[in-house]
């Protein structure tokens, strides 16, 4: 059965940066791209950028722009969304999710709680 | 802001119908397939509709979509306590280049 598994919770502090996993299963990887999305506490969810792990093509969010960058580790089917320059308002809950916008997301990881924080 | 409009909030008893819009525009909706999503707080979200009317495996016929023109639509029949979730739409904004959501609309069932 298809899986997203992902990485423990992360604390870090202002300025800092976080790189979060994402360990799929259940399918071949390259088959579909991969979303990440992000629920902030009382906000909606955000999108926030989108791998092909067949190419490497990516998409990202415009206000994410020069902070964040999503790759794959084709070998071991892992995707990761690395997030730089933290500040108190990326604190919020990360999800990876299989496919694109246009097709919707059918699968989802279990989430993983980022808090920023000094 | 959010780039797709969705009602904040709906409700209704059980058994009844509501229906959650989804306004957006000529470089999102218009062009590209819409989803929604169902949230209960502390999960996964969960995808109901993909492709503007299509469930995914094991979705009840409870709930259905429709798309015209810029905005979109999800219907959910014979409401349950347990359908009280936040539930979003979602889409491509070829303009953008970038995925979008409405801003949510919590269910709440009286």
């Amino acid at each position: 059965q298809v899986q997203l598994v992902q990485s423990g919770p992360e604390v870090k502090e202002p300025g800092a940066s976080v790189k979060v996993s994402c360990k799929t299963s259940g399918y071949t990887f390259t088959t579909y791209g991969l979303t990440w999305v992000r629920l902030a506490p009382g906000q909606g969810l955000e999108w926030m950028g989108w791998i092909s792990p067949y190419n490497g093509d990516t998409y990202y969010a415009r206000k994410l722009q020069g902070r964040v960058t999503v790759t794959t580790d084709t070998s071991t089917s892992t995707a990761y969304i690395e997030l730089r320059s933290l500040r108190s308002d990326d604190t919020a809950v990360y999800y990876c999710a299989r496919r694109g916008s246009r097709e919707g997301f059918d699968y989802w990881g279990q989430g993983t709680v980022v808090t920023v924080s000094s | 802001q959010s780039v797709l409009t969705q009602p904040p909030s709906v409700s209704a008893a059980p058994g009844q119908k509501v229906t959650i819009s989804c306004s957006g525009s000529s470089s999102n909706v218009g062009v590209n397939y819409v989803s929604w999503y169902q949230h209960v707080p502390g999960t996964a979200p969960k995808l109901l509709i993909s492709e503007n009317n299509k469930r995914p495996s094991g979705i009840p016929d409870r709930f259905s979509g429709s798309k015209s023109g810029t905005s979109a639509t999800l219907d959910i029949t014979g409401l349950q306590t347990g359908d009280e979730a936040d539930y979003y739409c979602g889409t491509w904004d070829s303009s953008l280049s970038a995925g979008v959501f409405g801003g949510g609309t919590k269910l709440i069932v009286l």
